[in-house]
């Protein structure tokens, strides 16, 4: 079946440890997003890729990268996580992307705890 | 000001039918309007997609007003397993700047 896996789907880190998370899809979806996820909040976009074309939101802090070497993979790399950092990370693709909201298929997500 | 608006949360009750609202002044001219479900530790799942009036699949229903400024998902007859959150995702035009904003979500509770 087509689907987005992330691994790993839970990860401890210790504060100011850097941590990378890994997303793989088997869609071929041009557009991948990852999300961070709080608890009782909606999801916040962090950054997407349209293709090799890297989009960050204003708001990101810079101690969110991200990398994505292949159509399949994308990465997160958190540089000097901190207790704030805590959350769900929700990794999502879609067919189209743009100013239209095109259907995004989520990955189950990796729970990130933070010591 | 709220760039989308949804209830918190609601109850109901096994084989009823519900309805959640999620307001949306500056949606973008173009742009559909989405719904997804998520379950606790779960990715968001997609559940409808509309542009104008009335779109319907197996799930749901999903009503919008000419104005296309709020829409209204629809759940016929909803079970236990339809506990969940629920978020509207609209494209909205800010200033001349577009973003995908989601709404904050409603958390659905369905009692026996």
């Amino acid at each position: 079946d087509a689907m987005v896996i992330q691994n790993p789907r839970y990860q401890v880190t210790q504060f100011g440890k850097p941590v990378t998370l890994s997303c793989s899809q088997t869609l071929n979806h041009n557009v991948m997003y990852w999300y961070q996820q709080k608890s009782s909040q909606a999801p916040k976009l962090l950054f997407h890729y349209y293709d090799k074309d890297f989009n960050n939101e204003a708001d990101t802090p810079d101690n969110f990268q991200s990398r994505r070497p292949n159509t399949s993979f994308c990465f997160l790399d958190i540089r000097s996580p901190g207790l704030g950092d805590a959350a769900m990370y929700l990794c999502a693709t879609s067919r189209r992307g743009g100013r239209e909201s095109d259907t995004q298929y989520f990955g189950p997500g990796t729970r990130l705890t933070v010591l | 000001l709220a760039k989308t608006t949804q209830p918190i949360s609601m109850d109901s009750y096994e084989g009823q039918e519900v309805n959640i609202t999620c307001s949306h002044n500056n949606i973008a001219t173009n742009d559909y309007i989405t719904w997804y479900q998520q379950f606790p530790s779960q990715g968001p799942r997609f559940i409808i997609q509309g542009y104008k009036t009335k779109v319907t699949n197996e799930v749901a229903s999903l009503f919008i007003p000419a104005d296309r400024k709020s829409s209204t998902l629809s759940l016929p007859r909803v079970s236990l397993s339809d506990t969940a959150v629920y978020y509207c995702l609209v494209g909205i035009d800010m200033d001349s700047n577009y973003q995908l904003i989601w709404g904050a979500g409603t958390k659905l509770i369905i009692k026996p």
